[in-house]
């Protein structure tokens, strides 16, 4: 399988634990980007990177979210402290730019559940 | 500030009839634009694209309308099936640095 895989797929945690998702993108795409859902709104963006730099970050990611791609391949994405708030659908996506055309493929996310 | 945006929530279609989803955009430096389908407890699937170069995108049963003037997308399935039955996103960025996401529309093919 080539896609784009998420672990996990599912964490429920206390409030004020920290919590640490990874993402592996698809081999060949050099560009990753995080996105929160929640229910009945569309994908918000958090943060992206090009290889291993990260190139832009949402307001939305409080100082509590922090996110790696030191090697430019795999990335993880850590709350810390978590919030009751911070419950939602964390996906994952990478893409590649071919001249003009640039498509996302997405990961099945994590669905996180801070009790 | 919501940039794109998908205002009907929902839409019911017969089967082999044509489904038309509809997405507004505010920003005009917007230069790509995608369709996802998502069903529950996955992620989006992508769908089709289109490039502020073109005005329309075909494939197969899927065709995306790029109205800039009107800063509106539309995405047409035809015939509708019921296996088309999930949410749609339409999303939208700018020379590709961030994408921009709609709210979804749930579409419901009857049988």
């Amino acid at each position: 399988d080539t896609g784009v895989s998420q672990n996990p797929r599912h964490k429920i945690t206390k409030r004020g634990q920290n919590v640490t998702f990874r993402c592996d993108p698809i081999s060949e795409h050099n560009r990753l980007y995080w996105y929160r859902q929640t229910l009945g709104q569309g994908p918000e963006f958090l943060t992206y990177f090009q290889n291993e730099a990260q190139l832009e970050k949402s307001r939305l990611l409080s100082d509590r979210f922090s996110a790696e791609r030191p090697k430019g391949s795999f990335s993880t994405l850590e709350i810390q402290r978590t919030e009751q708030g911070d419950s939602a659908m964390y996906l994952c996506a990478s893409n590649q730019r071919l001249g003009q055309q640039e498509t996302q493929y997405f990961g099945p996310g994590t669905r996180l559940l801070v009790l | 500030d919501q940039q794109v945006k998908q205002n009907s929530p929902s839409l019911s279609v017969q089967e082999g009839r044509i489904s038309i989803l509809n997405c507004d955009y505010t920003n005009s430096m917007f230069d790509y634009f995608l369709w996802y389908k998502k069903y529950p407890a996955e992620g989006p699937t992508f769908l089709i694209s289109i490039s502020s170069i073109k005005d329309k995108n075909e494939d197969g049963r899927f065709t995306v309308f790029l109205n800039k003037s009107a800063k509106h997308l539309s995405l047409h399935i035809v015939p509708s099936q019921p296996g088309d039955s999930a949410v749609y996103f339409c999303a939208a960025s700018a020379q590709g640095n961030q994408f921009y996401f709609g709210t979804g529309t749930s579409l419901t093919v009857i049988p």
